[in-house]
């Protein structure tokens, strides 16, 4: 069982659509928590940070960590064209280096 | 991009050949890493940096070594070169000296797309 699970989709929806990303997790340890898009043949870039549990919001982003349930949401509202991208959950516990990543879900928005 | 410049971006190779991969950084940035990116596998650990000359291994180490002379640059290694070793591979950095970046949050490069036949 890997010790970060993310649906890999691919995730199909139309313009303006409110759309929610999901990862599970198994390792209670983890501590910290992102959000990356990946564009087709190019780096992951860090959409969202979050710390322990809570939601955090950027604008059209919102993050939740929801750690009694080992669970972490991405949401983005008014979805756009721009925003189609693969997106990978990663998570680290304190101290350490390694990120552990997701599958990652291959989203598509479309107009 | 955080500064971070890979080279090269592309390399085809042959099985048994050495072949060594560059991370650039121009910002002064403590921790550097080595993951590298499969289908189904999503990203993974090889080798990290948290100082000149200090590193160390993550998930995926065996067949790669990594060195750090100076603090711009972190070079990844295939010893020899096995088709298994085809990926995608990114630096990435976190932390800084001046202590303006936190060290949980990484960065990544463009990537390098290598094939080994």
């Amino acid at each position: 069982q890997k010790e970060v699970e993310q649906d890999p989709g691919p995730l199909s929806v139309p313009e303006g659509a409110i759309v929610s990303l999901n990862c599970t997790y198994s390792n209670s340890a983890f501590q910290y928590f992102m959000w990356y898009r990946q564009y087709s043949r190019k780096g992951p870039e860090l959409l969202m940070y979050t710390y322990s549990s809570g939601n955090k919001e950027d604008g059209r982003f919102t993050a939740q960590v929801d750690k009694s349930s080992k669970y972490i949401s991405l949401f983005i509202r008014d979805s756009q064209p721009s925003d189609s991208a693969t997106y990978l959950c990663a998570m680290k516990k304190e101290g350490a280096q390694k990120l552990v990543f997701g599958q990652g879900t291959r989203l598509t928005i479309n107009p | 991009d955080a500064g971070i410049t890979q080279s090269p971006r592309h390399k085809v190779t042959e099985t048994g050949t050495p072949v060594t991969l560059r991370c650039h950084q121009t910002e002064n940035h403590r921790y550097m890493y080595w993951y590298r990116q499969d289908p189904g596998h999503g990203l993974r650990l090889i080798h990290y940096s948290y100082g000149v000359k200090d590193t160390d291994k993550g998930e995926v180490s065996d067949g790669y070594s990594v060195s750090r002379s100076k603090t711009e640059d972190f070079l990844l290694t295939l010893e020899s070169a096995t088709s298994s070793q085809t990926s995608v591979y990114f630096c990435a950095i976190s932390g800084s000296y001046a202590g303006t970046l936190g060290v949980n949050e990484q960065f990544f490069g463009p990537g390098t797309r290598l094939t080994v036949l």
